[in-house]
């Protein structure tokens, strides 16, 4: 049990485009949904927190208009990077949680802008 | 605040035991993880610690002392396979469930 999928898995795409990336929780229904950032050889970046029907919380340098983060159901979460950049190339991965239970991460998305 | 240090890297011998050391400093800890990571994968789930003391799951084992901080995940007869990157993160609640994970270490088996 506790599998979460990512979709898509590749995203290469020109600077400027927005890029939506699915985060789906296929065996539970996951009260909170998380979106990290992580480029290489460092830890994972908390972006934003997720909660069901509500409003993400993003973390203190993240920008909220730039990365777009939709909680529509108990099973999905979308994040939307707008207006893409170079700089914004990166692995992006989601994970979903029951609460105070471990997160289950999805397999990622590696991001390439050019 | 919230701080969690851990080796950078680390290198064992195939078939021989290490310990990866995890010292935090979270307001509202609730619970210790530990995750593995491939290169270029997403973590997976190895361990939760509430609890202090050693829960023991096959080959991997990991402990937990709340009054010191301080935490440890022990791999014994180690593989090929386990040449992973092992990132220990505390849970925290502080106005919601967040976890908040440490750098990684980065461990080299070698034959």
């Amino acid at each position: 049990g506790a599998v979460v999928s990512q979709h898509p898995s590749w995203v290469i795409c020109k600077s400027g485009t927005s890029v939506k990336i699915e985060c789906r929780s296929l065996d539970f229904q996951a009260t909170t949904m998380f979106w990290y950032r992580q480029f290489p050889k460092q830890s994972l970046m908390l972006m934003a927190t997720s909660n069901e029907g509500s409003k993400a919380t993003y973390e203190q340098g993240v920008e909220k208009d730039k990365f777009l983060i939709n909680h529509a159901s108990l099973t999905l979460s979308t994040l939307t990077v707008t207006s893409a950049h170079p700089e914004d190339s990166s692995f992006y991965i989601c994970s979903a949680s029951l609460g105070a239970e471990a997160q289950y991460f999805g397999p990622g998305t590696r991001l390439l802008v050019l | 605040g919230q701080n969690i240090d851990q080796p950078t890297e680390m290198t064992a011998t195939e078939g021989a035991i290490v310990q990866i050391n995890c010292t935090y400093q979270t307001s509202g800890f609730n619970g210790l993880f530990w995750y593995q990571q491939h290169a270029g994968e997403a973590p997976t789930f190895l361990s939760y610690n509430v609890l202090d003391g050693l829960e023991e799951k096959g080959r991997f084992s990991s402990f937990l002392s709340r009054s010191k901080g301080y935490s440890y995940l022990l791999l014994k007869e180690l593989q090929m396979k386990d040449s992973a990157s092992y990132l220990c993160a505390a849970s925290s609640n502080t106005g919601g469930f967040k976890t908040i994970f440490g750098a990684g270490t980065r461990l080299f088996v070698k034959a």
